[in-house]
């Protein structure tokens, strides 16, 4: 099964764009790849997800790059309320795939 | 706004006991989804349901059983429970056709300690 790689952790300061990266080298042509996010003490909450082309949505952007092998999730003004654990995913046709995650920190 | 619900916040129960995680959704999906969360290893499928009645394996099933017995509802049974199994459980639900392609919805969490 192809698995997601990102880092451990990021910081971020209040109000600057975020980029966070994921790499997918083994992705399959019909793998969606899909970003969620944890809050402390609470589930997952979904983010935005896409196939192929690049997705904006009122909450972030997904940047696909051109051989699928990697996506970068993009905040574009990060808040307080952004810190939290980013998921990036892959999801086939009878699975979702979680790797461990990017936990991060936004400054004041 | 979708709602899921897990029935109990923390849980705490003794080794051998059976264990029953009731979920349930607001939201008319028909698609619901049991998984745990542990430390280092993110979130891994326990078992999925496409119907009322209808339930499939998911990565790590042994230990675990589910029942759908109506559409708004799922749960999660450990018919024994053992100290391997102290963990965070997470349901979700997602609406028919999407399943896992599209945005899941998920409930708090239910932190089950086996001791």
């Amino acid at each position: 099964d192809a698995k997601t790689t990102q880092p451990n952790s990021m910081e971020s300061n209040e109000e600057e764009p975020v980029h966070l990266p994921c790499n997918h080298s083994t992705i399959s042509g019909t793998d969606y790849i899909h970003w969620y996010r944890q809050l402390p003490s609470q589930g997952p909450e979904y983010v935005i997800h896409g196939l192929t082309s690049n997705v904006n949505n009122r909450m972030a952007s997904l940047a696909i790059a051109e051989d699928r092998k990697s996506s970068t999730l993009i905040l574009h003004r990060a808040t307080l309320r952004d810190a939290a654990v980013y998921y990036c995913i892959l999801s086939g046709n009878n699975d979702m795939r979680f790797g461990a995650g990017t936990r991060l920190t936004v400054k004041p | 706004d979708v709602k899921v619900t897990q029935s109990s916040r923390y849980l705490v129960k003794r080794t051998g006991e059976k264990v029953f995680l009731e979920c349930v959704q607001d939201m008319d999906h028909e698609n619901m989804f049991w998984y745990r969360q542990d430390p280092g290893l993110g979130l891994r499928l326990i078992y999925f349901s496409y119907d009322v009645k209808m339930k499939e394996k998911g990565d790590i099933p042994e230990g675990y059983s589910v029942s759908r017995e109506k559409k708004e509802r799922f749960s999660l049974i450990l018919e024994s429970a053992s100290t391997n199994q102290t963990s965070m459980y997470l349901c979700a639900s997602s609406p028919w056709g999407t399943g896992f392609t599209y945005e899941q919805y998920f409930g708090p969490g239910t932190r089950l300690t086996v001791t």
